[in-house]
C-alpha cells in the first residue's frame, strides 16, 4: 500500500506556480521522497527527489517539512503540458519498487 | 538523462497468442527492472521485480507461469504474457534502475489489447 496522502485533484492557472501537496506521516528515516507525474497514455516521468533538504531541478522545487512528515511539490510557472497525474511516493534505499497511490491530477487551465 | 526504451508500444492480438514485450536500457546498465501494469483511470501496480541473472519475484496474485519474465542482461528485460485472454488487455510498463538510490527510469508502456 502506498505510504502518502494526496488530494485527488487539482486546478492551476496557466503561468501561476502550482504546489501540489503530500503526507507520508509515517515516513521512516531512510526513506526518500519522489515525485513522478503521469501524462495519459506514457509511462511516469521523474521529477525530484529528497531526503530532508528542500531540492530544486530545472523542472520543479520539493521542499520538504523539518519533521519530514510532508511535502510539496512546486512547478513555478505551470503551462498546459504540465497537465497531469503526479505522484509523491516514498521508497527505502536500494532497488526497491516504486509503489504507486492514486496521485493528484493537475489540469493547467488556459 | 537515462533512457529507457519499451518495445512494441501498441499490440493487438487475438485470445490464446502469447505476446513477447521488451524493456531496454540504453544508456546504463540496469541492475534490477520492475514491470507494471495500469488498468483504465487506475494506478500502476506492480506485477514483479526483475534482477540480472536471477529469477524475478512476483507479487501476490501475479502468476509467474502466465507473465514470464527474462532479464538476461544489465540492459534487457523481456515480459511474455503467455496464452493472453481478454482479462489480460492492459497497459503494461517497465522501468529500470541501476544504483540503490538512484531514480527509477520509465518506458512509455505497451498497450496490449486482447480480442
Amino acid at each position: 500500500d502506498a505510504k502518502t496522502t494526496q488530494p485527488t485533484s487539482m486546478d492551476c492557472a496557466e503561468g501561476r506556480a502550482a504546489n501540489l501537496p503530500c503526507n507520508h506521516s509515517t515516513i521512516s528515516g531512510n526513506e526518500y521522497v519522489y515525485w513522478y507525474r503521469q501524462i495519459h497514455s506514457q509511462g511516469p516521468q521523474y521529477i525530484i527527489h529528497g531526503l530532508k533538504n528542500n531540492e530544486t531541478n530545472e523542472m520543479a522545487s520539493l521542499i520538504i517539512t523539518e519533521d519530514r512528515k510532508s511535502s510539496t511539490l512546486i512547478l513555478p510557472h505551470a503551462t498546459l503540458r504540465d497537465t497531469a497525474v503526479y505522484y509523491c511516493i516514498v521508497r527505502a534505499p536500494g532497488n526497491t519498487p516504486l509503489v504507486f497511490g492514486k496521485g493528484t491530477r493537475l489540469s493547467v487551465i488556459a | 538523462g537515462a533512457v529507457v526504451s519499451q518495445h512494441p508500444s501498441r499490440v493487438i492480438c487475438k485470445s490464446g497468442t502469447s505476446v513477447k514485450i521488451e524493456c531496454r536500457s540504453l544508456d546504463f546498465q540496469a541492475t534490477t527492472m520492475f514491470w507494471y501494469r495500469q488498468f483504465p483511470k487506475q494506478s500502476l501496480m506492480l506485477m514483479a521485480t526483475s534482477n540480472e541473472g536471477s529469477k524475478a519475484t512476483y507479487e501476490q496474485g501475479v502468476e509467474k507461469d502466465k507473465f514470464l519474465i527474462n532479464h538476461a542482461s544489465l540492459t534487457l528485460s523481456t515480459l511474455t504474457v503467455t496464452s493472453a485472454h481478454p482479462e489480460d488487455s492492459s497497459f503494461y510498463i517497465c522501468s529500470a534502475t541501476f544504483a540503490g538510490n538512484q531514480p527509477q527510469h520509465f518506458g512509455d508502456g505497451t498497450r496490449l489489447s486482447i480480442l
